[in-house]
Formats: C-alpha cells, sequence, structure tokens
C-alpha cells in the first residue's frame, strides 16, 4: 500500500530564509507525487506536480526515487507562504491519493 | 462555475442520528472523490466514482456510510446511526479522468465539518 510521511508536523522560519518541507513516499511502483496547500480559511488548492517540473510561487518539488522524497523547497519564504502543506501520491489513471499527514509552516516577519 | 461546492458546511448532530452530504462537482468532470480528514490528519480517502459507478470504497467506509451519484453529477453521502467518531471534515473533490493514463488534478470543495455530540 502506498504510504506518504511527512516527518515535520510544525515547521518555523524567518522570512527571507530557504525552506525544505520533507516528504517521503513508499511505493513499488512509479508513482504520481503532488504537494497540496491549504491558506487559512481556503480550500485545499494543488501547488505543483512532480510531471510538470514546474516552480510555482517560487516553490519546486524534485522527485528523488532513490531515496524515494519529494522534498519541497523555497530558497527565500515570504510571509504568503505560511499555510498547511501536504504531500501527496497517487497512481496514473486519476486513482485516489494518498495524503500525508501535512507540515504546518510558519515564516516569521 | 465556482469549482467544487458542499452542503451544509457545518452540521453537528447527536449520536444516533443520520446525516448526509452533498457534493456538486465541476460540471465537465467525471470522477468524484470523498475524503475524510480529522484533526492532525491529512484527508483520508473514502470512495469515489466515475460519472455514477461507484469504482472502490476504502476500508474506512463502515457499514453504517453510503455514497450515491445517481445521474453522475452531484453525490451524497450518507451517515446512519452516527458516532462521536464520526466527527471530522468530509471532503469531496473532483477531476476529469481522459483514459487510463497520466494524472489530472483533484479539485477539492470547501468541506462539511460534522460534529457528533
Amino acid at each position: 500500500a502506498q504510504r506518504v510521511t511527512q516527518p515535520e508536523k510544525l515547521l518555523s522560519v524567518f522570512k527571507g530564509a530557504p525552506v525544505e518541507l520533507k516528504c517521503n513516499y513508499s511505493y513499488s511502483g512509479s508513482p504520481e507525487l503532488f504537494w497540496y496547500v491549504q491558506y487559512s480559511r481556503q480550500r485545499l488548492q494543488l501547488l505543483l506536480r512532480h510531471i510538470s517540473r514546474e516552480s510555482i510561487k517560487g516553490f519546486t518539488a524534485d522527485l528523488n526515487k532513490g531515496e524515494t522524497s519529494f522534498h519541497l523547497k523555497k530558497p527565500f519564504a515570504q510571509e504568503e507562504d505560511s499555510a498547511m502543506y501536504y504531500c501527496a501520491s497517487g497512481d496514473s489513471g486519476n486513482t485516489p491519493l494518498v495524503f500525508g499527514k501535512g507540515t504546518r509552516l510558519s515564516v516569521i516577519a | 462555475d465556482t469549482g467544487v461546492s458542499q452542503d451544509p458546511r457545518h452540521k453537528i448532530t447527536k449520536r444516533g442520528q443520520n446525516v448526509t452530504f452533498r457534493c456538486d462537482p465541476i460540471s465537465e468532470h467525471n470522477r468524484l472523490y470523498w475524503y475524510r480528514q480529522t484533526l492532525g490528519q491529512g484527508p483520508e480517502f473514502l470512495t469515489y466514482f466515475q460519472n455514477e459507478a461507484q469504482l472502490e470504497k476504502s476500508r474506512l467506509l463502515s457499514d453504517r456510510f453510503s455514497a450515491e451519484r445517481p445521474k453522475g453529477s452531484f453525490s451524497t453521502l450518507e451517515i446512519q446511526r452516527t458516532e462521536q467518531g464520526d466527527s471530522a471534515m468530509y471532503l469531496c473533490a473532483s477531476s476529469l479522468a481522459r483514459g487510463l493514463a497520466g494524472y489530472n488534478e483533484q479539485f477539492f470543495g470547501p468541506g462539511t465539518r460534522l460534529t457528533v455530540l
């Protein structure tokens, strides 16, 4: 069974500092990996997905199959990045997502 | 179309009562998913539909839970004889699945928060 692990419940960084939110997955096949974000009082929304290899709001995430990781990174944190971040995996074919427990990012001014 | 909508947004009920939630997906989306989220946890899959067909149910979905998507559009999730452990946020999501390959974004609704007293 798929499993997604986010080891940090809370991550606090100062504005302008680099951010890395960790995500490890366990899956025997080739999963699709995603980062979802939930800002205060907003719904869960997709931040980025590994196959698109794009940078969204300055965030990037690289899939490392050897380490089974998909860490989310941003070189300079902004206050508006404060939110709940969830790593998720899914099979190809639009199957249901398996989510990690989430990491709350708090960016301190 | 303003996205996935869910109704009600909040529901407080007494233990043993039945509750029903509704989800309206994005109109052209053929896949509809139900997740449950409890405090400190990420969303956990409950069940999902392709059009009106229910494709999979999680082991989390006890016999007290039933979901339908009768015309392949909106969906309902009913919980019978609610228990305090059913208290959670119930999330609905939808996506447009084209064939077996690839993965399209799931768009989430605002959720229905259930409190069982």
